[in-house]
């Protein structure tokens, strides 16, 4: 069983769209995370949930928008896509303070 | 302001060889130390995590040596195998908080 999914895992889409990418964790976790690596392969954290609640949330544009109907998911939705926004998005989820596990990542690629 | 400072970038290292990622970081808050593995087209996956009451952590060939003085840790890998071929990513996070990762290291094990 996957612990982290992630869906989709490949996004190809145009300049000015908006989209959503959904992560799924079975792991009972308390915790979620949304990361971005770019293409250096930099990690850096997006936004964190801590039981469908908003506790971290970094300077990311607003047009990013994470979305928690539930412990088990969290997603993201992204509006009026931009070029610098093409990078991997990667879920995790972990107990609080301990191991993250992340999902396999969505590649969106902005044209 | 970078929190975690990793290098180097990227190692080359002969089949059986030993493998040395360092870091140095800044906030004397942080309280957890990971280090996750990274193959292409996957997640990061942890590998082997420190916490500051102890100076050194092994795990099969994998060995965390951490200096709290020194503000400074490292990742040694033995007897490296071309299987150890990915990018490491030290890390740390202070309670609950995200991590921040460090730049990522490329290593390539050559045989």
């Amino acid at each position: 069983d996957t612990a982290v999914s992630q869906t989709p895992k490949y996004l190809v889409t145009q300049m000015g769209n908006d989209k959503s990418i959904k992560c799924e964790q079975n792991l009972g976790h308390d915790t979620m995370y949304w990361y971005k690596q770019d293409s250096k392969k930099f990690l850096k954290i997006m936004f964190s949930y801590n039981n469908k609640e908003l506790i971290i949330n970094e300077t990311v544009p607003n047009r990013f928008s994470p979305k928690s109907p539930d412990k088990a998911h969290l997603n993201l939705h992204i509006n009026s896509l931009e070029l610098g926004d093409s990078a991997v998005y990667f879920c995790a989820s972990s107990p609080l303070g301990l191991e993250q596990f992340f999902g396999p990542g969505t590649r969106l690629t902005v044209l | 302001q970078q929190q975690v400072k990793q290098s180097p970038q990227s190692l080359i290292v002969q089949k059986g060889g030993i493998s040395i990622i360092n870091c140095a970081y800044e906030n004397t808050a942080f309280d957890y130390f990971p280090w996750y593995q990274q193959f292409p087209g996957k997640g990061p996956a942890l590998l082997i995590a420190i916490r500051p009451d102890v100076s050194e952590k092994k795990e099969g060939r994998f060995t965390i040596s951490f200096n709290k003085s020194a503000k400074q840790f490292s990742l040694h890998i033995m007897d490296s195998q071309p299987g150890d071929s990915a990018t490491y990513f030290c890390a740390a996070s202070k309670g609950n908080t995200p991590l921040v990762f460090g730049k990522g290291t490329r290593l390539s094990v050559i045989a």
